[in-house]
Formats: structure tokens, sequence, C-alpha cells
């Protein structure tokens, strides 16, 4: 069955980048069933969608993070990837990968465990 | 920019009860894209319910959605203590693409 498996750096210091990996088991990260999806909650606080991505490369982003995010796939290791430029403390979250289902319904119906971040210097 | 406002805040009931959640969009929505999530402390979330009424396998018949356009219901009959967790409502089609509600905390006296 699919499972997500994020990855990265727990701590990431002020105006740099963050990198996140999620990695993709149980099917193909190449399939046209799923769009793959980036997701975080701040401590305390809700889900916020940052972005997602198709199999083809196309990636679509929230309106929030358009300037400072990138979303891609490597299709040869099953994998997708966030990167998040010039982050604050306001970035601290738990980062989720997330299949998402669309076509006639949309819905996520498989997530990674999700991975903290903390931005701090 | 369509916005999720979920009501209310804060759910405080006794086992067995019934749990009543709304979701209110700004604008009207597919119901085919409208989809509730449960999270657990310290847990991802978990897929309940998609095209506003249709349970995700595994989700029990005591769960159900409904809702139309604007205002949808996550209902929750015969609360368990299990079902003490953080309710999601979630978009999908509007600018941005995907959003969420602020989300409704269940808490089973």
């Amino acid at each position: 069955q699919l499972q997500l498996q994020e990855s990265g750096p727990g701590l990431v210091k002020p105006s740099e980048t963050l990198s996140l990996t999620c990695t993709v088991s149980g099917g193909s990260i190449s399939s046209s069933t799923y769009y793959w999806g980036w997701i975080r909650q701040p401590p305390g606080k809700g889900l916020e969608w940052i972005g997602n991505i198709v199999y083809n490369g196309s990636a679509y982003y929230s309106p929030s993070f358009k300037t400072r995010v990138t979303i891609s796939l490597d299709t040869s290791k099953d994998q997708l990837s966030l990167k998040l430029s010039s982050v604050t403390a306001a970035d601290t979250a738990v980062y989720y990968c997330a299949a998402e289902w669309v076509g006639f319904y949309h819905y996520m119906d498989v997530w990674g465990r999700g991975t903290t971040v903390i931005v701090s210097s | 920019e369509i916005v999720l406002t979920q009501s209310p805040d804060t759910l405080s009931l006794s086992p067995g009860e019934r749990a009543t959640l709304s979701c209110r969009a700004s604008q009207s929505i597919s119901s085919s894209y409208l989809a509730w999530y449960q999270q657990k402390p310290g847990q991802a979330p978990r897929l309940l319910i998609y095209g506003a009424s249709s349970r995700a396998t595994g989700i029990p018949d005591r769960i159900s959605g409904s809702g139309s356009e604007t205002d949808f219901t996550l209902t929750i009959n015969r609360l368990e203590p299990e079902d003490s967790a953080v309710y999601y409502c979630q978009q999908y089609g509007s600018s941005p693409l995907v959003t969420f509600g602020g989300g409704t905390k269940v808490e089973i006296k």
C-alpha cells in the first residue's frame, strides 16, 4: 500500500532555504492517479496547503508561498521535494507530504507522518 | 479566494452524544471537492469524508457528511472517547487550489 515518508534538516537558519524530501513507496510517483502535495502546520495552528505537483512535473502553488517555493519530482527515486527560500521563524512547522486524489473528487487519502522544521539561528 | 469557516471552535460533549460540526464557504463550491479530516495530537490528518458525503475506507457509519454549495456539516453520532480530535474541512478547485478550514476541536467529557 502507498506510503509516504518526509525527511530533511530539522533546523534551518533564518534567511536560508528549507529543503525537504518525501519518499514514496508502495506505488510510483509517475502514476497519473495522484497529485503530490505539501502541507504544513505551525505549532498549535491549523493546516496550510503549500502546493502540489503532478506526474508530468507541472506544479501549483498557494499564492501565500508562490514567490518562495519550488516543488519538484525525482521519478528515478520516487521522491518529491520542497524548497522554501528566505525562511523566517514563521516557517517553523510540521511539514507533511500527501497524495492528492484528483478526479471527480479531490481528497488526500495518504499522508506522511510529518517532519518538524524549526527556523532559528 | 475561498475561505472556509468552521464552527464552533470547540465542542465539549459526553460519550454517546452527537457532534455536529459546521464548515461554511465564502462562496459556492462543488460538493465533489469538499473533504473532512480528523487529526489527533502528534498524528497526521486522516481522511474521513470526501465528496461532502462519501465515507473513506474504514470510516464507521456513525460518521457522516452532508451539505452543498456554501454549507457543509460533519456529524458524529454516538460519540466515543476515540473521537476526541480536531476536525478540518478542505476544499479544492478555487484559488488557492486547496484550502483548509480553521478546525473544530471535539472534546469528550
